[in-house]
């Protein structure tokens, strides 16, 4: 069965550094989406993106996030000046077309932690 | 905020079935019931979702009641691998999906 795939699936990076989360989407699919997860806290939506744009994004998605889609398979989500609390579990959705009867599809994660 | 409600744990014997309650009294007509799962710190697990009518996936059932204010998911044999955090989510906006708490479900041995 297809799958999102997200690496690495451990980065470590210092206080301040940039950082880029990678995922490739299923393949057949145009909806794209980040979220992530502090321990112990709730899956929070980060940003959703669809033909080359952001569609929709919330409070925490601030100018230190960027996404962008550089090769028609990859899905990456950069961190421009990392801080101590982003640490957290970064997740990648896709999704086949919008619409609430098309469910987002999770990769497994990338666990960033800064130090 | 998510605008469901689940109970916070709930627990079920191996082998028997699991029915795992919802209330999303806010929803509205065209808005869908997705469930999704966790186990452990792994990604969201698509599990069902549903619109008015009960439906069945070679994971789950989920029926949904006439009123469409609430819904129940239900594993029908449950096993030591279905102990996971199940979130029941009302898409409110055609986009992201918003997760509340969710329901720790320990299947016993």
């Amino acid at each position: 069965e297809p799958e999102v795939t997200q690496t690495p699936s451990h980065q470590v990076t210092q206080m301040g550094q940039e950082v880029i989360l990678r995922c490739v989407p299923i393949s057949n699919h145009l909806y794209f989406y980040w979220y992530r997860q502090i321990l112990g806290q709730k899956v929070e939506f980060l940003v959703s993106f669809y033909n080359n744009e952001i569609s929709e994004k919330s409070e925490i998605f601030d100018d230190q996030f960027s996404v962008e889609r550089p090769d028609g398979s990859n899905f990456t989500l950069k961190i421009r000046s990392t801080k101590l609390e982003d640490s957290a579990m970064y997740f990648c959705a896709s999704r086949l077309q919008q619409g609430w009867e098309q469910p987002q599809h999770f990769g497994d994660g990338t666990r960033l932690s800064i130090l | 905020d998510a605008k469901t409600t689940q109970p916070p744990s709930m627990d079920c014997a191996e082998g028997r079935a699991a029915n795992l309650p919802c209330n999303h009294s806010t929803i509205s007509g065209n808005e869908y019931v997705y469930w999704y799962r966790q186990i452990h710190s792994q990604g969201p697990q698509y599990i069902i979702h549903g619109l008015k009518n009960n439906e069945t996936n070679e994971m789950a059932s989920l029926i949904i009641t006439e009123d469409r204010k609430s819904s129940t998911l239900i594993l029908p044999h449950a096993t030591l691998r279905d102990t996971a955090v199940y979130y029941c989510i009302q898409e409110t906006s055609g986009s992201r999906l918003t997760f509340g708490e969710g329901t720790q479900l320990t299947v016993n041995p």
